[in-house]
């Protein structure tokens, strides 16, 4: 089993639609949850993180956690085509403290 | 502007060839990293350090070392010992060690290395 699992995609979505991405973790005791967005060919480039419980909104995003049930989701409003990327999912990992990420959601929003 | 630079952002190694990746840092960030991603793959640590003149091994350190003397500088050597360096390769820096701080890391642009 994968630390940090992630439906591979592609996601397609029409313009204006909700896209929601989801990823599920193994390690029970992991603390911290983050979402990357990466454009083909750059680096990824932080979108939201998580600690608590619950929903955390930011503009069109909102980041959702559920440690008992180990998993986080990031649900994009209102998806634009330059929302077209791979959404990558990452979580500490308890022992060793480490940030572990998922092979991440290729996102496909169509105009 | 705050960032982290890496560079060269392309670089080619022959055979038998020690490389080094160059990552500057200017946001006053201690702790800094060293991913690898591989095509449709996820980022794997290869080593990171939490605060200048300090490292830790990663998950796939084998094949790569760095050094910290400064703490805006975190290089990394691609030795002949790694057999498939070819990749993308993130340095990542955040303000406090992610696993204790809960602090997000953040990305250089990123170099592909690629064997000739």
């Amino acid at each position: 089993q994968k630390e940090v699992e992630q439906n591979s995609g592609p996601l397609s979505v029409p313009e204006g639609a909700i896209a929601s991405l989801n990823c599920t973790y193994s390690d029970r005791g992991s603390q911290s949850f983050f979402w990357y967005r990466q454009y083909s060919g750059k680096s990824p480039e932080l979108i939201m993180f998580i600690y608590s419980n619950g929903d955390k909104e930011d503009g069109r995003f909102t980041a959702q956690l559920n440690k008992a049930s180990q998993y986080v989701s990031l649900l994009i409003r209102d998806s634009q085509p330059s929302d077209s990327a791979t959404y990558l999912c990452a979580v500490t990992r308890r022992y060793g403290n480490k940030l572990v990420f998922g092979a991440g959601t290729i996102l496909r929003v169509k105009s | 502007d705050g960032g982290i630079t890496q560079s060269p952002k392309y670089l080619f190694r022959k055979e038998g060839q020690n490389v080094t990746l160059s990552c500057e840092q200017n946001l006053n960030h201690d702790a800094m990293y060293w991913y690898r991603q591989d095509p449709g793959q996820g980022l794997r640590l290869i080593y990171y350090s939490q605060i200048v003149n300090d490292f830790q091994k990663g998950d796939i350190a084998e094949g790569y070392s760095v050094s910290r003397e400064k703490k805006e500088s975190f290089p990394l050597t691609v030795t002949s010992a790694q057999k498939n360096p070819t990749a993308f390769y993130l340095c990542a820096s955040s303000i406090g060690w992610t696993g204790d701080s809960n602090q997000p890391q953040h990305f250089g642009d990123g170099t592909r290395l690629s064997i000739l």
